[in-house]
């Protein structure tokens, strides 16, 4: 089965330190999006690209946060630098909106920054 | 703005017996996507039924179906004949058709007791 791989699973990191999370969608998914999942704010969309293009990003902390698609096979979204209350759960999703078709999960990346 | 919104934290149900999970959504657009989404312990969000705003029929995916009403702005999922791995957060979600951007409720934890 086609799926959205998410690298890496867990990642622990001090305060300050930069962390890049990555994540393959399935091929062929033309619209990927990354939400970050807290307890507090439940899920929360960051930011979402079509054909590789960011079409919004206004969910994202502009001065530390970015996200980018390099190509069609690798969504990256780094946090530099890294603060405590960035630990979450990131996850990236990939799908075809317009055939109105579900939006595939990856595992997640656990952060936490201490 | 659209909204989700999901007032049941938690909720329980006696294995075998129906539940009802709420969601109401604010939305001015006409076209829209409705979504559920389960999310066990392992913390994979799985997707498990759509429902478009144009469909007349209610939808249904086995032991799952969406109680779709337009007037109200309501999507309720309803579980039939619920079983011990039925435990897990459920989350209710919106899409967009014109941006594409998909919005998620803060969650319901049901638990199914034996």
């Amino acid at each position: 089965d086609a799926r959205v791989t998410q690298t890496p699973r867990h990642k622990v990191t001090e305060m300050g330190q930069e962390v890049t999370m990555r994540c393959q969608p399935i091929l062929g998914h033309n619209t990927v999006f990354w939400y970050r999942q807290t307890m507090m704010q439940g899920l929360e969309l960051l930011a979402y690209f079509r054909n590789r293009a960011p079409l919004d990003d206004s969910g994202m902390p502009k001065d530390r946060f970015s996200a980018e698609m390099p190509d069609a096979t690798l969504a990256t979204l780094k946090i530099q630098p890294s603060e405590p209350r960035d630990s979450a759960v990131y996850f990236c999703a990939s799908g075809i909106p317009q055939l109105n078709e579900k939006l595939f999960f990856g595992s997640g990346t656990q952060l936490s920054v201490l | 703005a659209q909204k989700i919104t999901q007032t049941q934290p938690g909720m329980f149900v006696q294995e075998k017996e129906a539940v009802t999970l709420d969601c109401t959504y604010d939305t001015s657009d006409q076209s829209y996507g409705l979504f559920w989404y389960k999310q066990p312990s392992s913390g994979e969000m799985i997707f498990l039924i759509y429902q478009g705003s144009y469909d007349e029929q209610n939808a249904t995916e086995g032991r799952y179906s969406l109680n779709f009403q337009k007037a109200r702005k309501s999507a309720n999922l309803v579980i039939s004949a619920s079983q011990l791995g039925d435990s897990a957060m459920y989350f209710c979600a919106m899409r967009d058709h014109n941006t594409d951007k998909l919005i998620f409720g803060t969650g319901t934890r049901l638990q199914v007791f034996p």
